[in-house]
């Protein structure tokens, strides 16, 4: 079983929709997590950072943990075509570690 | 202002040919990283060194060499490129962790 486990989609919205994104893993050792957005023939950009379990709003984006179920999400509202992009998670397993650990990434599209 | 900058941003080259990849944070983040993105987009951790001194160094063939010669560099020099070298890649610095924008390297 791979340690973080993402849907790579490719997931289609029109525009306006409430988009969820994904990812579990299986470590408990995981105790920082991250989204980022890659366009394609970018770099992955930092979109959330969370520690805590509990929910993060920035925008039009929240970021979701639940360290019990080990299942953090991501959820894009009111998703615009600019939000097309390939959204990874990565988790890394705490002060004094240093190696991100990353989901495949899911594509999404948003279809004006 | 860039966070994290890469150069060059592509790199054709000869297998055989050694060629080096230069990248610089002025995030005044202690850790850095390089990491390798294949065909199918998987982000694959290479290298990362803390304070200038490396921390991981994964299964990378020992062709590849990095180098940090202060906490706001970290160089990657490739000896004897393979076609299989050929792929996106990525230095970024943390925490958190920012990522630079890419060098393609195609070895012909």
């Amino acid at each position: 079983q791979k340690e973080v486990e993402q849907d790579p989609g490719p997931l289609s919205v029109p525009e306006g929709a409430i988009v969820s994104l994904n990812c579990t893993y299986s470590n408990s050792a995981f105790q920082y997590f991250m989204w980022y957005r890659q366009y394609s023939r970018k770099g992955p950009e930092l979109l959330m950072y969370t520690y805590s379990s509990g929910n993060k709003e920035d925008g039009r984006f929240t970021a979701q943990v639940d360290k019990s179920s080990k299942y953090i999400s991501l959820f894009i509202r009111d998703s615009q075509p600019s939000d097309s992009a390939t959204y990874l998670c990565a988790m890394i397993k705490g002060a004094g570690s240093y190696q991100l650990t990353f989901g495949k990434g899911t594509k999404l599209s948003v279809i004006p | 202002d860039t966070a994290v900058s890469q150069t060059p941003k592509y790199l054709v080259t000869q297998m055989g040919n050694d060629k080096s990849i230069k990248c610089e944070q002025n995030l005044g983040h202690d850790t850095m990283y390089w990491y390798k993105q294949d065909s199918k987009k998987f982000l694959k951790i290479m290298f990362s060194y803390n304070n200038k001194e490396l921390i991981i160094n994964e299964t990378v063939p020992n062709r590849f060499s990095p180098k940090s010669p202060d906490k706001a560099h970290l160089n990657l020099h490739i000896n004897s490129l393979e076609l299989g070298d050929s792929a996106v890649y990525f230095c970024a610095s943390s925490p958190p962790p920012y990522f630079g924008p890419g060098t393609r390297l195609l070895v012909l």
